[in-house]
């Protein structure tokens, strides 16, 4: 299996423009998150979904930001209009459906807003 | 809600000395999870723990559940410049099922 996909690896965009991060979860996972990282905050969950899904999205930071799963394999982030502050590594995880099960997180997206 | 706390934030040994660092969540866990993140890369899993008093070794490692399952430790035995890194804890949320929360992970810095 490829892992958890994530495109772009490499984001740098300017302030007030419209940025979209791309997941494909691990095929057969039931859970897809995803976190954002930062060095001021650590690793936050942003929202998560089970079977397509949104269970909690709690950790959105706010109407920006937006999040959708349209099927099984892919999942997308969106965030509009990015700002300066929602610069951070963003990371897609998905998990298979036995309550608690590890988490594979796939190599991130380093967003720069500019 | 629920917090899980790590200590310490920063750790630096030279190769070759022991690593230890301690999480400890306000609730009971049902289990906990340990990740290692290295610079510049994405969480790994490397293990879980389940039982009251549990304790599992990964060949230098040593991964410990407490009695009451309110903490855990990880122990490194002569850390190697291989164990650089990010180790994070994880428990389950307790509100919302199949969701983590990450403690704010130790950083290991291992001078050769």
């Amino acid at each position: 299996d490829a892992g958890v996909i994530q495109s772009p690896r490499h984001e740098v965009t300017e302030m007030g423009q419209e940025v979209t991060l791309r997941c494909k979860p691990i095929s057969g996972h039931d859970y897809l998150f995803w976190y954002r990282q930062t060095m001021m905050r650590g690793l936050e969950l942003l929202i998560y979904f089970n079977n397509n899904v949104p269970i909690d999205d709690s950790g959105m930071p706010e109407d920006r930001f937006s999040a959708k799963m349209p099927n099984a394999s892919f999942s997308t982030l969106k965030i509009q209009p990015s700002e300066p502050r929602d610069s951070a590594v963003y990371f897609c995880a998905s998990s298979r459906d036995r309550g608690f099960d590890e988490q594979f997180f796939g190599p991130g997206t380093r967003l720069t807003v500019l | 809600g629920q917090q899980v706390m790590q200590i310490p934030q920063y750790q630096h040994v030279q190769e070759g000395e022991d690593f230890t660092t301690y999480c400890n969540s306000s609730t009971t866990l049902s289990n906990i999870q340990w990740y290692k993140q290295r610079p510049g890369g994405h969480p790994v899993f490397l293990i879980q723990l389940v039982k009251s008093g549990e304790v599992k070794k990964q060949k230098r490692l040593t991964f410990q559940f407490g009695e009451a399952k309110k903490n855990s430790s990880l122990h490194i035995t002569a850390t190697q410049t291989t164990d650089v890194g990010t180790y994070f804890c994880a428990g389950p949320s307790g509100t919302s099922y199949g969701k983590l929360t990450f403690g704010q992970g130790t950083i290991l810095t291992v001078h050769p």
